[in-house]
């Protein structure tokens, strides 16, 4: 019984590259989640996906991030351009739809801009 | 808007001791309410959590009753071992997104 599902668990880029984040969820779970903890701080909201839908992306900053959770793959977040500033561990999260409070995380991808 | 706020770290204890790690919410509506446990270079896995006033949730020793009155939701064991060394976060649901606290280490040392 797979939990969520993150990949990779480590990204390095250099700055003005493309970052791209996957997130399978839980089978069966179809609402995404995606937070981003910056080092010693707390996680905080980007965006909830359901599929082929942005339902919240009131997180997410205006430029340069873009998520997707498409009717077949994985959830995408995706970061053009990367900043030093974007270094920080992204973490995936899914719901199903009966419990549709509690979030099951995955062990997220930190990513790290030179 | 919705916030939490839990009771900065590190927490230091000797392995048995008693461990309390405060946290009180601002919410509207009746959230439920969370603790998640962060060890180091992993996910958040989920500890524990209660939807309505007076709910204890619990799990693996540890308890935390969410109190309404006094818009808090405390975590609490009463033993703590060495394998309980990680990052504590009190989280709430708001229009089904989680909002965080800060998080609150604890060291327990042997």
């Amino acid at each position: 019984n797979a939990g969520v599902m993150q990949n990779p668990r480590h990204l390095v880029r250099r700055r003005g590259q493309e970052a791209r984040l996957r997130c399978s969820p839980v089978k069966g779970h179809s609402h995404v989640y995606w937070y981003r903890q910056l080092p010693e701080e707390g996680l905080k909201f980007m965006v909830y996906l359901q599929k082929e839908n942005i339902i919240d992306e009131s997180g997410m900053p205006k430029e340069r991030f873009s998520a997707e959770f498409p009717k077949e793959g994985p959830s995408i977040l995706r970061i053009q351009q990367v900043v030093r500033g974007d270094s920080a561990a992204y973490f995936c999260a899914s719901t199903g739809t009966v419990d549709t409070d509690t979030q099951y995380f995955g062990p997220g991808t930190r990513l790290t801009v030179l | 808007g919705n916030s939490v706020t839990q009771m900065e770290g590190p927490v230091t204890l000797s392995e048995e001791a008693f461990l309390t790690i405060n946290c009180t919410y601002t919410a509207t509506g009746y959230p439920s309410l969370f603790w998640y446990v962060q060890y180091p270079g992993e996910g958040l896995q989920l500890l524990l959590k209660a939807t309505k006033a007076d709910d204890k949730g619990s799990n693996k020793g540890f308890e935390a009753t969410y109190r309404k009155e006094t818009t808090s939701f405390h975590l609490e064991k009463g033993s703590v071992q060495v394998s309980d060394s990680a990052v504590y976060f009190c989280a709430l649901t708001g229009f089904q997104k989680l909002v965080f606290g800060t998080g609150t280490r604890l060291l327990v040392s042997p």
